[in-house]
């Protein structure tokens, strides 16, 4: 079956420092793979996607960036956080055909810029 | 962009029946319609999918208008664990999917 992991699950970090969350996805082959993030209150603002590897939309101006160095793995990256990046990140993948795959979602992680 | 309506807020008793509307009035022929829920410091979780005709599953069915610009979710006996929010989106073949804010579903007890 089918799994999706992402860590790590809470961070704090300083303004300023850089920041690495990483995705992976066992169990399927050439997912397309979803960045999110979801600020307190607010609904799920896409950050990245990638249908294959090397791959990769930025879907909003910021300073981050997503990465895929591998077919299931995808990894959020930033050399510099800023206090605005606080939020709940989540990985999602999904296969199939594009309109009708279910997303599948990782645990998420909190990050907390300080 | 794939934009969708709901209302921000909705109640309803436990074992009663919730009806979630869901507007999407600019989406296209081939755009499926899903649905998806979110507990509290969790990931959406995928509830239910469809393009035309309505759709049952085992958490809940899924009406949609004859014009497809809108929608409406059915939990057919709610209950305390249904309480979240609600996504209602689609997806054109660029492969994104647009959240909005969601329907905050509470159950009373």
């Amino acid at each position: 079956s089918q799994t999706i992991h992402q860590w790590p699950a809470t961070l704090v970090q300083p303004v300023g420092s850089p920041l690495s969350l990483e995705c992976t996805v066992e169990g399927t082959s050439n997912p397309n793979l979803y960045w999110y993030r979801q600020a307190a209150g607010r609904g799920l603002q896409l950050l990245f996607y990638s249908v294959g590897i090397g791959q990769i939309s930025s879907e909003v101006p910021q300073n981050l960036s997503a990465s895929r160095p591998q077919d299931r793995q995808f990894i959020l990256s930033s050399k510099k956080l800023l206090l605005s990046d606080s939020g709940f990140y989540l990985c999602a993948w999904r296969t199939g055909q594009a309109n009708t795959g279910e997303l599948f979602f990782g645990e998420g992680s909190r990050l907390t810029v300080l | 962009d794939a934009k969708t309506t709901q209302p921000n807020s909705m109640e309803s008793n436990e074992e009663e029946p919730v009806h979630l509307p869901c507007n999407h009035s600019t989406i296209s022929g081939t755009d499926y319609i899903h649905w998806y829920r979110q507990l509290p410091s969790q990931g959406p979780e995928y509830v239910i999918h469809g393009l035309t005709s309505n759709v049952n599953n085992r958490m809940a069915s899924l009406a949609i208008a004859e014009d497809r610009k809108s929608s409406t979710l059915i939990l057919h006996r709610a209950t305390l664990r249904d309480a979240a929010v609600y996504y209602c989106i689609y997806a054109g073949n660029n492969r994104k999917l647009i959240w909005g804010l969601g329907t905050s579903l509470a159950v009373n007890p």
